[in-house]
């Protein structure tokens, strides 16, 4: 069984679209997150969230947002898409959080996503 | 800011070893991740280092110094499936994790 799954893997796109990527563990981990991964390989943390806090980068536009049905599944939902959004993004989870260390962090295998 | 430095690129032959350096200024410590990443897949976890000294785990070590805000990470008896990126991450006191840009680590028969 895959610890950390996140599908679609690939994602082509229009500008302006909405689209969602969706991301489930099953380590029974507290803290799932969202990075980018960017053309450059920098990893830039999105979110990160628990059935307590969401924690966002203020840098992420309002046009993303993390939906969390339940502890185990955090998806990314982008709204009207434009090029710059075209990366990796990576799911990943671990054991704790921010607030008391985070621990290894298990990713996903990551969703391609290009806009046209 | 913070600020995480390791090199883009490095080159090395099979059968030797490897020493990956990674300095990083950041508002304040709480330990220093090494991921290791294939083109085209996700990073998985190496090391984990919060004291000073040297971890050693298998092929792999990983050294700290936090006075010198410096670690390396040293790979021995390289084998082609070694190349990859090398990614030094640090979580700083707000547990906040900063990642550098990973160093391309290309093995050579």
């Amino acid at each position: 069984d895959t610890a950390v799954s996140q599908t679609p893997k690939y994602l082509v796109t229009q500008m302006g679209n909405d689209k969602s990527i969706k991301c489930e563990q099953n380590l029974g981990h507290d803290t799932m997150y969202w990075y980018k991964q960017d053309s450059k390989k920098f990893l830039k943390i999105m979110f990160s969230y628990n059935n307590k806090e969401l924690i966002i980068n203020e840098t992420v536009p309002n046009r993303f947002s993390p939906k969390s049905p339940d502890k185990a599944h955090l998806n990314l939902h982008i709204n009207s898409l434009e090029l710059g959004d075209s990366a990796v993004y990576f799911c990943a989870s671990s054991q704790g959080g921010q607030w008391n260390g985070a621990g290894e962090l298990f990713f996903g295998e990551g969703s391609r996503l290009t806009v046209l | 800011g913070q600020n995480i430095d390791q090199p883009t690129e490095m080159t090395a032959t099979e059968g030797a070893i490897v020493q990956i350096n990674c300095t990083y200024q950041t508002s304040g410590f709480n330990g220093l991740f090494w991921y290791q990443q294939h083109a085209g897949e996700a990073p998985t976890f190496l090391s984990y280092n919060v004291l000073d000294g040297l971890e050693e785990k298998g092929r792999f070590s990983s050294f700290l110094s936090r006075s010198k805000g410096y670690s390396y990470l040293l790979l021995k008896e390289l084998q082609m499936k070694d190349s990859a990126s090398y990614l030094c991450a640090v979580t700083d006191s707000n547990y906040q994790l900063i990642w550098g840009a990973g160093t391309k680590l290309i093995i050579k028969p």
